[in-house]
């Protein structure tokens, strides 16, 4: 298993402002993923951060406005840039610790941010 | 259409009744089948987790992949108040791909 925190756990923040959130893992992971949960929404996959490499992201999202880092194997940040009221969401880290296995995920609580 | 379809709910049931969630699906590659379940303001958990058709049991819980139909099912016995959560329906294609998330169905288990 692995337990994550993230922080903050919630945020307001104003238009045009940007927030970073971070991401602490337990153990040492390689696959850690970063999710976008929206009311009533299905999870989102934001993007793929693997230590040693360049984030991937998905359709839809670009680096410019959630840049990812991933310094080590236990840490990772999201950063929600130029943020807009569309930005309002939880956001929630998730790491594999199955290497190579995506089916089993652990997710941290979530960072539920607001934007005015 | 939703690559995952799954009922938001809500959905009520008294203490001890036997509860049925499912999804629906629209691309037949699917071959992993997971269930999770998130409580209020908590991230999700992994519940079950089955390859291709078939049945699987753990404790109260059952979770059933009809790949001929596209369907998945996840069924909960003797339900108590703690189950009351949102459950989330995944799928990948591989065990090494991307998860596919439902919406959710929430879910209430009157005392």
């Amino acid at each position: 298993s692995a337990v994550i925190s993230q922080k903050p756990s919630r945020d307001i923040c104003q238009r045009g402002t940007s927030l970073t959130i971070q991401c602490q893992v337990d153990s040492q992971v390689t696959m850690m993923f970063w999710y976008r949960q929206q009311p009533g929404q299905s999870l989102t996959l934001i993007a793929t951060a693997n230590q040693g490499s360049e984030a991937t992201y998905e359709s839809g999202f670009v680096i410019d406005k959630f840049p990812i880092s991933r310094p080590n194997l236990t840490f990772s940040t999201l950063t929600v840039s130029n943020m807009s009221p569309e930005d309002s969401s939880i956001y929630l880290c998730s790491v594999a610790p199955h290497s190579g296995d995506t089916g089993e995920l652990f997710f941290g609580e979530g960072s539920r941010l607001t934007v005015l | 259409q939703k690559e995952v379809e799954q009922d938001p709910g809500p959905l009520s049931v008294p203490e001890g009744a036997i509860v049925s969630l499912n999804c629906t699906y629209s691309n037949s590659a699917f071959q992993y089948f997971m269930w999770y379940r998130q409580y209020s303001r908590k991230g999700p958990e992994l519940l079950m987790y089955t390859y291709s058709s078939g049945n699987k049991e753990d404790g109260r819980f059952t979770a059933q992949v009809d790949k001929s139909s596209k369907y998945i099912s996840l069924f909960i016995r003797d339900s108590q108040p703690s189950d009351s959560a949102t459950y989330l329906c995944a799928m990948s294609f591989t065990s090494a791909s991307k998860i596919i998330f439902g919406s959710g169905t929430r879910l209430s288990i009157r005392p």
